[in-house]
């Protein structure tokens, strides 16, 4: 079954502990990106993935680290997490190029920081 | 400043009517825009898109139309039923060339009664 699975889906921590959301795709997508969904602004992209070794920042990048080693994974990483980081992340993936850019997206990850 | 804006965080409407849900943009460089549907608990879904060259795109009872000069998208929804109860967003894809990238609107909840 073509998806894309994050782990773990409800994750409660404390300030400054670091943490790694993963995200794994097994549809061969070069496009991999992380969004963060707050009530009533939407989703807002934290960093995506071109391709292997290839990432940039999103729109709220400040305070979370990715890495691309394997086109199949993208982990979040948030290095000392501060309680405006609690938040729904979704991991979405895609084809890239000249298709409608449609993204599929994970289960989605619950982050409470206390 | 949100690009993409869903000013109505809410609609209520009776099953067998017309659900119509309205998204404003701001900027022109998009090149394809995305309406996803989401249920609690799960990932965003991706239910129809239309490019920036076209004016409407229908599948089944889903319709989008596209005023460009007006900066303005629409979902239109007939008939409606209670299974599209869901929050929808609105999305904006930039060009490949700018990364891809998806800026959604806020979301509206539509709530389909009996």
């Amino acid at each position: 079954e073509a998806q894309v699975t994050q782990n773990p889906r409800y994750l409660i921590t404390v300030t400054g502990k670091k943490l790694t959301v993963t995200c794994s795709q097994n549809m061969n997508h070069e496009y991999m990106s992380w969004y963060r969904q707050d009530p009533g602004l939407g989703l807002r992209q934290i960093y995506y993935s071109m391709n292997v070794e290839v990432t940039d920042k999103g729109d709220v990048p400040e305070g979370y680290k990715v890495s691309r080693k394997e086109k199949r994974n993208f982990p979040l990483i948030l290095e000392s997490p501060s309680p405006n980081q609690t938040s729904l992340y979704f991991c979405a993936s895609s084809l890239f190029g000249l298709t409608s850019g449609e993204q599929f997206f994970g289960p989605g990850t619950r982050l409470t920081v206390l | 400043d949100q690009q993409v804006k869903q000013n109505s965080p809410s609609l209520s409407v009776q099953e067998g009517r017309i659900s119509i849900l309205n998204c404003d943009y701001t900027n022109s460089m998009f090149d394809y825009f995305l309406w996803y549907k989401k249920y609690p608990a799960e990932g965003p879904t991706f239910l129809i898109s239309i490019s920036s060259i076209k004016d409407k795109n229908e599948d089944g009872r889903f319709t989008v139309f596209l005023n460009k000069s007006a900066k303005h998208l629409s979902l239109h929804i007939v008939p409606s039923q209670p299974g599209d109860s869901a929050v929808y967003f609105c999305a904006a894809r930039a060009t490949p060339i700018a990364g891809n990238k998806l800026t959604f609107g806020g979301g509206t909840r539509v709530l389909v009664k009996p």
